[in-house]
């Protein structure tokens, strides 16, 4: 039981480059979602699903897209990258946050230059 | 919409002292409340999960308390040791959506 995996660890990319980070999960939990970590900040919620074909915004949606094709994978596209979009990305995933708590992967350092 | 404070930002503490972090939230309509713990460089880890209907939660060292009608949570950690320093973050989910809202986060240094 792996939990939720990320790849890659760590990318360096170049402004206009594009990207695709994977996250998938082994558990089986309908709801995953993207999240960003700035230094010193919480975490922003990127974009978020609630099973194979259903995903919707979060905090910070705009630059990225996402898709849910599968119970266990999700991955977060970034298109035209920007300075801006140099964070820390987390993906997470949970049984239903309104019964049960959320597991996180180990995250994807992303630099943008 | 719901924001969530976490205070104070940083600590720093002696070994062996039993300490007390805050979490507030402006919209009591939660389904639940979690307490993570974050190690530099690395993701987030559950401590402890508490469903809107309970009081607290307890495992080993810690104990978080959930007092929805006035928005504040607090993890307290008994006899605290150097392996405890980390970041600590809360985060709810407001009734009726899908979403967490994190705080920022408290840095806790242990010192031995």
């Amino acid at each position: 039981n792996a939990g939720v995996t990320q790849t890659p660890k760590f990318r360096i990319l170049k402004i206009g480059q594009s990207m695709t980070l994977q996250c998938a999960q082994d558990m089986n939990h309908n709801y995953m979602y993207w999240y960003r970590q700035d230094p010193g900040m919480g975490l922003k919620l990127i974009y978020y699903s609630v099973g194979a074909g259903i995903t919707d915004k979060g905090e910070v949606p705009n630059g990225y897209n996402v898709s849910r094709s599968t119970t266990e994978d999700f991955p977060l596209r970034l298109e035209l990258a920007a300075p801006s979009q140099t964070s820390v990305y987390f993906c997470a995933s949970s049984w239903g946050p309104d019964r049960a708590e959320q597991y996180f992967g180990p995250g994807t350092r992303l630099t943008v230059t | 919409k719901q924001e969530v404070t976490q205070i104070p930002a940083a600590l720093s503490v002696p070994e062996g002292e039993n300490l007390v972090l805050n979490c507030s939230f402006t919209d009591s309509a939660i389904y639940n409340l979690q307490w993570f713990r974050q190690d530099p460089g690395k993701g987030l880890t559950s401590l402890l999960l508490i469903q809107s209907s309970q009081r607290e939660q307890t495992s080993g060292r810690l104990n978080a308390s959930l007092d929805k009608s006035s928005g504040r949570s607090t993890l307290y950690i008994a006899a605290s040791q150097p392996g405890d320093s980390a970041t600590y973050l809360c985060a709810v989910v407001t009734s009726g959506t899908y979403k967490y809202i994190f705080g920022t986060g408290t840095r806790l240094k242990v010192l031995a």
